[in-house]
């Protein structure tokens, strides 16, 4: 069955930068993208971006441009979202899933970012 | 971006009883392709969210059949015929249509 698994909780300050991974299996990685989306603490869902697992082409929110990246291993089936220069209001839960056909998702990240 | 606005914000339901949700994008969501990028989700507390309709109005694998989803262009349904207590969360609709996906805000839906 497809399976996202996401990589555990992290605790940040303010500047440094995460590296979350989302690992794939149950289906052919290379056929689909991923997008992240984040949701902040009792907040709705915001879309981050996204990369072509088969030729690693990403496409990034405009808000975020600059201090994210996307990767992925198509070795090991894994997608990873960076973010860098941490601020407090990018503490959330991040979700990795399946694209376009937005049928699964990650458990979830929460990315605490506390000083 | 696409806006998405979807009514109501919250929903007290009795259960047994049908309950609506409403989504209304600001651009349309049929593609050129002839399908419609539409979908619904429900996350419960903890959890990511779960796909619950796909493109409008196909229910995703293991979806009871008291949801439904209808709509065209930029006006959609999510409905659900009879409300169980398992079926308590915050409910968005999602648009894809654009590689920048854009959520709902999201209804809360309760058990009075």
């Amino acid at each position: 069955q497809v399976q996202l698994v996401q990589s555990g909780a992290e605790v940040k300050k303010p500047g440094a930068s995460v590296k979350v991974s989302c690992k794939a299996s149950g289906y052919t990685f290379t056929s689909y993208g991923i997008s992240w989306v984040r949701q902040a603490p009792g907040q709705g869902l915001e879309w981050m971006g996204w990369i072509s697992a088969y030729n690693g082409n990403t496409n990034y929110a405009q808000k975020l441009q600059g201090r994210v990246t996307m990767t992925t291993d198509t070795s090991t089936s894994t997608a990873y979202m960076e973010l860098r220069s941490l601020r407090s209001d990018d503490t959330a839960v991040y979700y990795c899933a399946r694209d376009p056909s937005v049928d699964y998702w990650g458990q979830g990240t929460l990315v605490t970012v506390s000083s | 971006d696409i806006v998405m606005t979807q009514t109501p914000l919250s929903l007290s339901v009795t259960p047994g009883q049908p309950a609506s949700i409403s989504c209304k994008s600001s651009q349309s969501l049929l593609h050129s392709d002839g399908k419609t990028y539409l979908y619904w989700y429900l996350q419960k507390p903890g959890q990511p969210p779960q796909l619950l309709i796909y493109e409008v109005s196909n229910r995703f694998s293991g979806v009871p059949d008291r949801f439904s989803g209808s709509g065209s262009g930029t006006d959609f349904t999510l409905k659900i015929s009879r409300v169980e207590a398992e079926d308590v969360g915050v409910y968005y609709c999602l648009q894809s249509i654009q590689l920048a996906w854009t959520f709902g805000q999201g209804t809360k839906v309760e058990i009075k």
